[in-house]
């Protein structure tokens, strides 16, 4: 079956230190992949994208993810954290082909940074 | 969230009443999908609308209705056979049915 799989549902940080969110999945084929942000009692607001080409996709706020194919992985990064950046964040994968414009969310990961 | 509305924010359901949640975007998007966001999970698709005047059934579309007589529309409704409708509704849009979706405010269902 088709999953993502958001292996930390909390991933506490410092200020200014690195942060990392890992997202991994399994699906065949070569899949679209993204990444999402959540505020509190807010919508989804679009991070980044990965289609094709370089493994490294830069984003909006500073984030950027890398992707790697052989461990079918696409984590998240930030090089230096902020405490605005505190929220909930959703990978999601759309599988290659079929009719519509499916994405399978993992189960999102609370990223708190801490002052 | 920028282009898509949902409205109300928060809405109250009753035992046995059906309730509408709106969505509207001016993105000029031809592809709307309605999402289920439950504690701890991520978003479970429940319709999604490629065009005006079809839309499809998601993984879990029992106790939903929609409806895309307009472009820029996209209205769920919930049905009294959705026993347990408790959740935030979340609706996306996207350009193509291949393009990047985007997420409205979202609305809180709560039963009374």
């Amino acid at each position: 079956a088709q999953s993502v799989a958001q292996p930390e549902d909390q991933v506490n940080v410092a200020e200014g230190n690195p942060l990392t969110v890992k997202c991994t999945y399994s699906v065949s084929g070569n899949p679209y992949l993204f990444w999402y942000v959540q505020y509190p009692n807010r919508g989804l607001q679009f991070l980044l994208k990965y289609i094709t080409g370089d493994n490294l996709v830069k984003g909006s706020y500073g984030f950027e993810a890398e992707f790697n194919k052989s461990q079918t992985s696409f984590h998240l990064k930030k090089p230096s954290a902020l405490v605005s950046d505190s929220a909930l964040y959703f990978c999601a994968v759309r599988p290659p082909g079929g009719g519509y414009n499916k994405l399978i969310f993992g189960a999102g990961t609370r990223l708190a940074v801490h002052p | 969230d920028g282009g898509i509305t949902q409205s109300p924010k928060y809405l109250f359901r009753k035992e046995g009443q059906n309730v509408t949640l709106s969505c509207e975007q001016n993105l000029n998007h031809d592809a709307m999908y309605w999402y289920r966001q439950d504690p701890g999970q991520g978003l479970r698709l429940i319709y999604y609308s490629q065009i005006v005047n079809d839309f499809q059934k998601g993984d879990i579309a029992e106790g939903y209705s929609v409806s895309r007589e307009k472009k820029e529309s996209f209205p769920l409704t919930v049905t009294s056979a959705q026993k347990n409708p408790t959740a935030f509704y979340l609706c996306a849009s996207s350009a193509g049915p291949r393009e990047t979706q985007y997420f409205g405010p979202g609305t809180r269902l709560l039963v009374l």
